[in-house]
């Protein structure tokens, strides 16, 4: 069974730079054939695809988003993660990783961590 | 920009009751694309339907799905209180992952 658990600190500065990790048990990230997710949900409202990135290393961006994130892979400790830069108000959210099988004939989140909230305040 | 407009924004059925929940995408996506998700308050949301009327692994026969084109639909029948829930259907088009607004059920 695939579980994932989202890491990183709950309380961030204004301007300065979110960092999440997802790390991933039950399977090995590099397996092969999934796209590892990051999405948000801002506080009582919906949800919103931030990113993911293939096991190959492979990047696919929300444009919303794209010229303050970075995700990457961490293959040495199974996991993968996540960086907004010059934060604000608008990024405090609840923020899940997720799983989703990079086959062509469907596309689907199948695996979520339970989420981790990271508010934005001084 | 692909938008998906879930209607009603909520719902308020009895036990036992039928439910309908509509997802309309802004221009015709794929049917393998379209999935729908529960989520209950405090938790990250479940996978419930692929390929726009694929039940996942362990998801009960009441969840129903269908649809093409721009209109698709979640029905749930025999409503239990344990559906209670807020429902998002999900696009994949170009590389990128779009969500409606979702749906909030109410089984009073």
């Amino acid at each position: 069974q695939v579980l994932l658990q989202e890491s990183g600190p709950g309380l961030v500065k204004p301007s300065q730079t979110l960092s999440l990790t997802c790390s991933v048990s039950g399977d090995s990230i590099t397996t092969g054939g999934y796209y590892w997710n990051w999405i948000r949900q801002h506080p009582g409202k919906g949800l919103e695809w931030i990113g993911s990135i293939h096991d190959s290393g492979k990047t696919n961006y929300n444009p919303s988003l794209q010229t303050r994130l970075t995700i990457s892979l961490d293959t040495s400790n199974n996991s993968f993660s996540l960086r907004l830069s010059s934060v604000a108000a608008a990024d405090t959210a609840v923020y899940f990783c997720a799983r989703n099988p990079a086959a062509p004939l469907w596309q689907y989140m199948d695996v979520w961590g339970k989420g981790t909230t990271v508010t934005v305040s001084s | 920009e692909l938008v998906l407009t879930q209607s009603p924004g909520t719902l308020s059925l009895s036990p036992g009751q039928g439910a309908t929940l509509s997802c309309r995408a802004s221009q015709s996506v794929s049917n393998n694309y379209l999935t729908w998700y529960q989520q209950k308050p405090g938790q990250a949301p479940r996978f419930l339907i692929y390929g726009a009327s694929y039940r996942a692994t362990g998801v009960p026969g009441r969840f129903s799905a269908s649809g093409s084109g721009t209109d698709f639909t979640l029905n749930i029948s025999r409503l239990e209180p344990e559906d209670s829930a807020v429902y998002y259907c999900q696009q994949y088009v170009t590389s990128s992952f779009t969500f409606g607004q979702g749906t909030k059920l109410e089984i009073k």
